[in-house]
């Protein structure tokens, strides 16, 4: 697609569970990130991938966080154990060829009851 | 990266010029100024950076002072589109180690254009 696209758009989830939020970045970019946007906040850095590496986990807020980026694509952010704390937007951006702009998907809205 | 300095909210009558500053005193010698915005329930959106020389595209321009110490966002034609979050960063555009190019946003100023 043109852009960054994130599924699901809206996920409520129970205390305890775990939950999976995929990111589709833009065909060719190289570098992903996952940051997270509390109610009326602004964003908080999780995540970054270069290919399929990570280099820089530091954002990951507990061990019960962890991503995966396969084939330098899609990229899933896994939630164990969801806590209601860990309610906000999820969102992703990628960046690729000479540009350091970055393009953000749409967001996970993610709801913890 | 240079903290910035942003008031929270400013009004513009749709079809004015809408000039957003940004106050970042500490920022050094290969840090960029970058903007972005956020319209409401969507992803932030990338608007336009530069370094010393002021910059326009389709969307803004950036002015930047002669020492580098503040910024203007220009709208100059403001819709009611555009009313959202507008984000000033500082950033060297290459981290360098393991934090290449992630983004820290403050508070941002939240523009509303009216009719």
């Amino acid at each position: 697609g043109a852009g960054v696209s994130q599924s699901p758009s809206n996920k409520v989830t129970e205390k305890g569970k775990d939950v999976e939020l995929r990111c589709d970045p833009i065909s060719g970019h190289t570098a992903l990130y996952w940051y997270r946007q509390s109610l009326g906040q602004g964003l908080e850095f999780l995540i970054y991938f270069q290919g399929n590496s990570a280099p820089d986990k530091s954002g990951l807020p507990s061990d019960r966080f962890s991503a995966e980026r396969t084939g330098g694509s899609v990229s899933t952010l896994t939630i164990q154990r969801t806590q209601q704390e860990d309610s906000a937007v999820y969102l992703c951006a990628s960046i690729g060829g000479s540009s350091y702009e970055q393009y953000f998907g749409p967001g996970t809205r993610l709801t913890v009851t | 990266d240079a903290k910035t300095t942003q008031p929270p909210s400013m009004d513009c009558a749709e079809g004015r010029a809408a000039n957003l500053p940004c106050n970042h005193s500490t920022i050094s010698g290969n840090e960029y100024v970058y903007w972005y915005r956020q319209i409401h329930s969507q992803g932030p959106q990338y608007i336009i950076h530069g370094l010393k020389n002021n910059e326009t595209n389709e969307m803004a321009s950036l002015i930047i002072t002669e020492d580098r110490k503040s910024s203007t966002l220009i709208l100059p034609h403001a819709t009611l589109r555009d009313t959202a979050v507008y984000y000033c960063i500082v950033r060297a555009p290459r981290a360098g180690g393991t934090s290449y190019g992630k983004l820290t946003f403050g508070q941002g100023t939240i523009l509303t254009v009216h009719p």
